[in-house]
Parts: C-alpha cells; sequence; structure tokens
C-alpha cells in the first residue's frame, strides 16, 4: 500500500524568507500525481500545487515551487518569499494513476511565518 | 471558495443517533469524494462516486454509507454514532472520474461532534 511520510510536523519561517517542507513516499508504481494542499485555520483544503509523476519538470505556482526526485520519492514544498497568510497545516498527498482513486495523506505539517 | 458547498458546518450530536452530511460538487464536477479528518487517524479517504455510482472505497466503515443523486449532491449517512466519530468531514469534487491528472477541490467541511 501506498504510503506519505511527513517527517516534519512543525517549521516555522520568517516573513519573506524561503522554507522547504519535505515529504517522501512509498510505491511500486511508475505512474501517479502528487499534491500539496494547504489547510488554514478554516480548516478548507486548498489545493497548492500538482505534479504529474511522468513529467521530468518541476512544477511550479507563483512562489510555490517543488523538488520532484522520482527515484529517491522525494517531493518537497518550496516557499518563497513567505507570507503571513501562508501559516497553515500543509499535506503531501499521494493519489495513483490507476485502480483505487483515493488520495493518501501525510500527517502534515504545521507552518507558522514570524512577522 | 472552491465552489464545493457542505451543509451542515457543525453538527452535534449523541452516541447511537444518525446524521446526514450533504455535499454539492462544483459545478460540471461528476466525481465527489468523502474524507474524513480526525486527530488520532489523520485526514482518510472514505469513499467515491461518479455520476451516480460507487467507483472506489477506502476506509469506510459499515455504519456509514454514501449515495450520490442524480442532480449530482451527495449525502454521506452515519449511524450508530460513537464518540470516535467525532472529526471533520471533508466532501471533494473533481470533474471526471479520477483516472485523469485532474484536481481534486475540498469543500469547506462538518465538524461532527458526538458526546
Amino acid at each position: 500500500a501506498q504510503t506519505v511520510t511527513q517527517s516534519q510536523p512543525e517549521m516555522s519561517v520568517q516573513e519573506a524568507e524561503t522554507v522547504t517542507l519535505s515529504c517522501t513516499y512509498d510505491t511500486s508504481e511508475s505512474d501517479y500525481y502528487l499534491f500539496w494542499y494547504k489547510q488554514p485555520p478554516s480548516r478548507q483544503m486548498i489545493l497548492v500545487i500538482r505534479q504529474e509523476a511522468y513529467k521530468q519538470q518541476n512544477a511550479t505556482e507563483n512562489r510555490f515551487s517543488v523538488n520532484f526526485q522520482k527515484a529517491a520519492k522525494s517531493f518537497s514544498l518550496k516557499i518563497s518569499d513567505s507570507q503571513l497568510g501562508d501559516a497553515a497545516m500543509y499535506f503531501c498527498a499521494y493519489r495513483s494513476a490507476s485502480g483505487n482513486n483515493d488520495m493518501r495523506f501525510g500527517a502534515g505539517t504545521r507552518l507558522t511565518v514570524k512577522p | 471558495d472552491s465552489g464545493v458547498t457542505q451543509t451542515p458546518k457543525h453538527l452535534i450530536t449523541a452516541t447511537g443517533q444518525r446524521v446526514t452530511l450533504r455535499c454539492s460538487p462544483r459545478s460540471g464536477d461528476l466525481s465527489v469524494y468523502w474524507y474524513q479528518q480526525s486527530l488520532d487517524q489523520g485526514l482518510q479517504f472514505l469513499i467515491q462516486y461518479y455520476n451516480g455510482e460507487e467507483r472506489a472505497k477506502g476506509n469506510i466503515l459499515e455504519r456509514f454509507s454514501a449515495q450520490q443523486f442524480p442532480d449530482l449532491h451527495s449525502e454521506l449517512n452515519l449511524s450508530s454514532l460513537e464518540l470516535g466519530d467525532s472529526a471533520l468531514y471533508f466532501c471533494a469534487s473533481s470533474v471526471a472520474e479520477g483516472h485523469f491528472p485532474e484536481t481534486q477541490y475540498f469543500g469547506p467541511g462538518t465538524r461532527l461532534l458526538v458526546l
């Protein structure tokens, strides 16, 4: 079964600085999708960025980018120019490209942004 | 705002009772997914419906059931409630069946408290 591990329960960053959140996953599949979701205090789950495993190029969305290392099964999220509004729980998620459609989530990393 | 709506936002009930949670997907989305987020289990996939039919099943208890109606809204029914069922229940929707590189958009969740 696929598992997702986020080894950092908590992280903090100074406003305007850069922070990297780690995520590793375990799978025997070659085709899959990876996601980072943000959950602010409102508790809503907001998609931050996604990566298709067949794409070698790392995904980027404005200040958010990923470092996807398929061989190492690593999918880290880099937040540049951190803003106070970035403070939230961040969840890494895995979904198979075939078979069962469920999404597997990591335990989350709580990010604090210091002014 | 993801476009996914869930009602009610909060629900307080007693053990042994039955409740129904409702979800309306984004306009045009055919798939609806249900997730449970609890402190001890994290975020877990429960079940997926696509255009009225069940497509995938995760860690859903036999006391729980769901359905998707012709207008594509979905309901999650929780019966014989136990204290451990207290959690945040999310609904998510996506355009297609889930075999494509698509994104799931999450609703704001329903917070269930079982006393």
